[in-house]
């Protein structure tokens, strides 16, 4: 059964890149066709998908963050990580990593999440 | 706002049953597209509830289902226990976005 784990700074600066790593267990991150996923979830509202990138190659973001998100594969790690450039107060969120296996059906397996706060 | 609307909250005492109404649009729902249901509790990773408008991953007891009809869908939920009080989210893709789209979250609370 696959787990995933987020891990990341939880204190970033304004202005600052945002870096999060989600540890996959369980499957390996390079074998079949998965989505891999960042999802967020501003306090006290609902989940905003960020962006996922297919084991096969590609990636597609959420195209309200513009040019700021990027995600990436390590596949010697297990790992699969999201940046997130030029951050403000409005990025303050718990981030989610997650696995799906099919880009229209969502997210299958998630991780417990990780809070991030943007705070000088 | 969330591109799927869901009632803020929706409430039922012990043994009775509740939906949970989610709206879409031309672009997400309406386009065809599946639409799965996950159930958060604080603090935990958000369970994958329904998939595919109507169907269950096994462990899900069958007092969970789902359905989907035009630009919308629903949760039902019957024989409510404690446990169940949480709050559920709809999700489907959106072809606009080339992405995932959610609905805003209903809190359950079981009277």
């Amino acid at each position: 059964q696959v787990q995933l784990q987020e891990s990341g700074p939880g204190l970033v600066k304004p202005s600052q890149t945002l870096s999060l790593t989600c540890t996959v267990s369980g499957a390996s991150i390079n074998s079949g066709g998965y989505y891999w996923s960042w999802i967020r979830q501003h306090p006290g509202k609902g989940l905003e998908w960020l962006g996922y990138i297919y084991s096969g190659g590609g990636t597609y973001y959420n195209p309200s963050l513009k040019s700021r998100v990027s995600i990436s594969i390590d596949t010697s790690q297990n790992q699969f990580s999201l940046k997130l450039i030029s951050v403000t107060a409005a990025d303050t969120a718990v981030y989610y990593c997650a696995r799906a296996g099919y880009y229209a059906s969502g997210p299958i397996s998630w991780g417990q999440g990780t809070l991030l706060t943007v705070s000088s | 706002q969330s591109a799927l609307t869901q009632p803020p909250s929706v409430s039922g005492a012990p043994g009775q049953r509740v939906t949970i109404s989610c709206t879409g649009s031309s672009s997400n729902i309406g386009a065809g597209y599946d639409v799965q249901w996950y159930q958060h509790l604080p603090g935990a990773a958000p369970k994958f509830l329904i998939y595919g408008n109507m169907k269950r991953p096994s462990g899900v007891p069958d007092r969970f289902s789902g359905s989907k009809s035009g630009t919308s869908a629903s949760l039902a939920i019957t024989g409510l226990q404690a446990e169940d009080e949480a709050t559920y989210y709809c999700q489907a893709y959106d072809r606009s976005l080339s992405g995932w789209v959610f609905g805003g979250g209903t809190k359950l609370t079981v009277l």
